[in-house]
């Protein structure tokens, strides 16, 4: 257990829909990172949030947003879902202490089909 | 920007035998290197890490990887396969340019199958 939660754990919806999944990090770790996993893509880092702040944009749409909370949570909006971003989204945390190189502990991700 | 690339999408290998997974980076300075494993239907969970203390990085499980830097490699490596190894194998580098504090950049990955 890595001590990243994610909710929900699978989501079924529908082309043209908005979710959104949920990221609650380590504790102490103020730093968020989101990444997607698909089979045609690979893993790509979608975005990073550290203490409320957006740090920095990876392969992100313009249909998605993130966002973190002052309790350091963080959530990702995925708007006018298409059969294409049917994936698994990993959220990660890091406390970005003691120095590089920073180590990133990965949630269970949660599964998105969009049907 | 920086990459790996891994070779190989699927490595077969028998119980007890050694393990190579290839990882190669493509940066113009030593990046921040890691090895992540993910078991099916879990999240990726860290292996090990490059540091620069030292070019001989152990981890978990009995895994280790050596950094390379004249083959711009930093293979995974463990002597004795078991069973229980069997999973997905990321290698990954994060940007310099971000401290290390940036998203990470991975590889395609390669699954490692152990035949009994």
């Amino acid at each position: 257990d890595s001590g990243v939660t994610q909710t929900p754990k699978h989501l079924i919806t529908a082309t043209g829909q908005r979710v959104t999944l949920r990221c609650s990090p380590r504790s102490g770790d103020l730093s968020v990172y989101w990444y997607q996993q698909s089979l045609d893509q690979g893993l790509q880092f979608l975005i990073q949030y550290y203490n409320g702040e957006e740090r920095a944009k990876g392969n992100i749409l313009e249909r998605f947003s993130a966002q973190q909370f002052p309790d350091l949570h963080s959530e990702l909006n995925l708007s006018s879902l298409e059969l294409g971003d049917s994936a698994l989204y990993f959220c990660a945390s890091s406390s970005l202490d003691r120095g590089p190189p920073y180590e990133q502990y990965f949630g269970p991700g949660t599964r998105l089909t969009v049907t | 920007a920086q990459s790996v690339t891994q070779l190989g999408s699927h490595v077969s290998v028998s119980e007890g035998a050694l393990v190579l997974l290839r990882c190669n980076y493509s940066s113009s300075v030593p990046p921040y290197l890691f090895w992540y494993v993910q078991y099916p239907n879990q999240g990726l969970q860290l292996l090990l890490k490059y540091t620069s203390a030292a070019t001989l990085v152990k981890g978990i499980n009995g895994f280790e990887a050596e950094f390379k830097k004249s083959e711009t490699s930093f293979h995974l490596t463990k002597p004795s396969a078991h069973m229980s190894d069997a999973a997905e194998y990321f290698c990954a580098v994060s940007d310099w340019g971000g401290g290390g504090a940036d998203g990470l950049t991975f590889g395609k990955g390669t699954h490692l199958i152990i035949q009994p």
